[in-house]
Formats: C-alpha cells, sequence, structure tokens
C-alpha cells in the first residue's frame, strides 16, 4: 500500500534562519507531489505542485522553493525565514497518468513557527 | 480550474443528516467535484468525488445538479466525530493536474 512520510513534524526556527522539510512517498511511481500551507485559521494554499523529477511548478510568489531530487521525493527549502512563513505546510501527493480516481492523499503535517 | 464558493460554517444536531452545498457555476464539462475534509491539526482526508452522476459510498452521498453548476454532500448520520472544515473543489481530467482549496464548511456537530 502507499504512504507518505513527511518530517520534521514541528519545528521553531528564528527569522532569517533556513528551513528543509521533506516528504517522500512509498508504494507508487511516477506521482504528482504537491506542497500546502495553511495559515492559522485559514485554508489551504497550494505552493508547488510536481509531475516529475526537476519539474516543479510555483503558483505563490515567495521566499521558499521546492525540489524534486528523487521520483518520491519532495523538498520544501528557504534560505531565509519570515515571520509569515509560519503555518502547517502539508506535502499530498496523486496519481499521474491514466486517470483513475484522483485522490489527493497527504502527510501528516509539518507544524512551523518563525520567532 | 474552476472556482467554488461554500458556506462559511454550518452546525448540525447529532443523527440528524448533514446536508453541505457547493457552487462551482463555473465549472467545465471535463471536471470532477471533490469532498474532502480537515479535522483539526491533520491532513486533510478524501470523502467523495463524482462528475455528473449522484455518488453514495461508506462515508456520504454526493447530489451533483443536474446543469452541475452545485452540488450537496450529504452525511446522512452526523456524529461529533464529523465535526470538522469540508472542502468542495473541481479539477479536471487533464491538464496542469492542480487541486485548488477554498475556505471550506466549518461543521459543527451538535451533541
Amino acid at each position: 500500500s502507499q504512504t507518505i512520510h513527511q518530517w520534521p513534524a514541528t519545528l521553531v526556527q528564528p527569522v532569517g534562519s533556513p528551513l528543509s522539510l521533506e516528504c517522500t512517498v512509498e508504494g507508487t511511481s511516477n506521482p504528482n507531489l504537491y506542497w500546502y500551507r495553511q495559515a492559522a485559521g485559514r485554508g489551504l494554499q497550494l505552493l508547488f505542485y510536481s509531475v516529475g523529477i526537476g519539474q516543479i511548478s510555483s503558483e505563490v510568489p515567495q521566499n521558499l522553493s521546492a525540489s524534486r531530487p528523487q521520483d518520491r521525493q519532495f523538498i520544501l527549502s528557504s534560505k531565509k525565514l519570515l515571520l509569515s512563513d509560519s503555518g502547517f505546510y502539508l506535502c499530498a501527493w496523486s496519481t499521474r497518468g491514466p486517470y483513475r480516481t484522483g485522490e489527493l492523499f497527504f502527510g501528516e503535517g509539518s507544524r512551523l513557527t518563525v520567532l | 480550474d474552476a472556482k467554488t464558493t461554500q458556506p462559511t460554517s454550518m452546525d448540525c444536531a447529532e443523527g440528524r443528516a448533514a446536508n453541505l452545498p457547493c457552487n462551482h457555476s463555473t465549472i467545465s464539462g471535463n471536471e470532477y467535484v471533490y469532498w474532502y475534509r480537515q479535522i483539526h491539526s491533520q491532513g486533510p482526508q478524501y470523502i467523495i468525488h463524482g462528475l455528473k452522476n449522484n455518488e453514495t459510498n461508506e462515508m456520504a452521498s454526493l447530489i451533483i445538479t443536474e446543469d452541475r453548476k452545485s452540488s450537496t454532500l450529504i452525511l446522512p448520520h452526523a456524529t461529533l466525530r464529523d465535526t470538522a472544515v469540508y472542502y468542495c473543489i473541481v479539477r479536471g481530467t487533464s491538464g496542469t493536474y492542480k487541486y485548488i482549496f477554498g475556505t471550506g464548511t466549518r461543521l459543527k456537530v451538535l451533541a
């Protein structure tokens, strides 16, 4: 069965520090991968999505970046965090290719607090 | 991708049916309607999806109007554990593969 792992689960970082969140998917190949952010009390904002290795689409201009070095690995990074980067970050995957349910599967999330 | 609009919040008595509406008036012919829910501090959970026919699974029923411009998610017997934010999104079968979530409906099931 397919699983998605996301880490770290919680982190507290000072303003200006770097960030690296990692997500890996197991049990499937060639997934579409996504990073979402949810600010406190708000809805889900799509940050990045990827349809293949090295292929990253950005939805919102910001000081974050994403990379996909391997088929089932998706990394969210920042060189210098801002206070506004605080939030709940969610990685997700869906099937690619022949259309099936199109269901989106989410990880457990990473809660980032920037102080 | 079509946009969706949902009421901000709703209350429902425990044991009663919860009917959550969604408007997607600009939906195009190849776009499916998906419903997800998010319980506090967890990742969203898939509930159901459909194209034009009504759908039912073990969690809920999805009623899509004939013109496909709106839909209703029905939780037939709401329990306290159904308290969550419910998101309605539309997505096509090809193209950019984006899932755009709105602000959702905060459903509170009352004892």
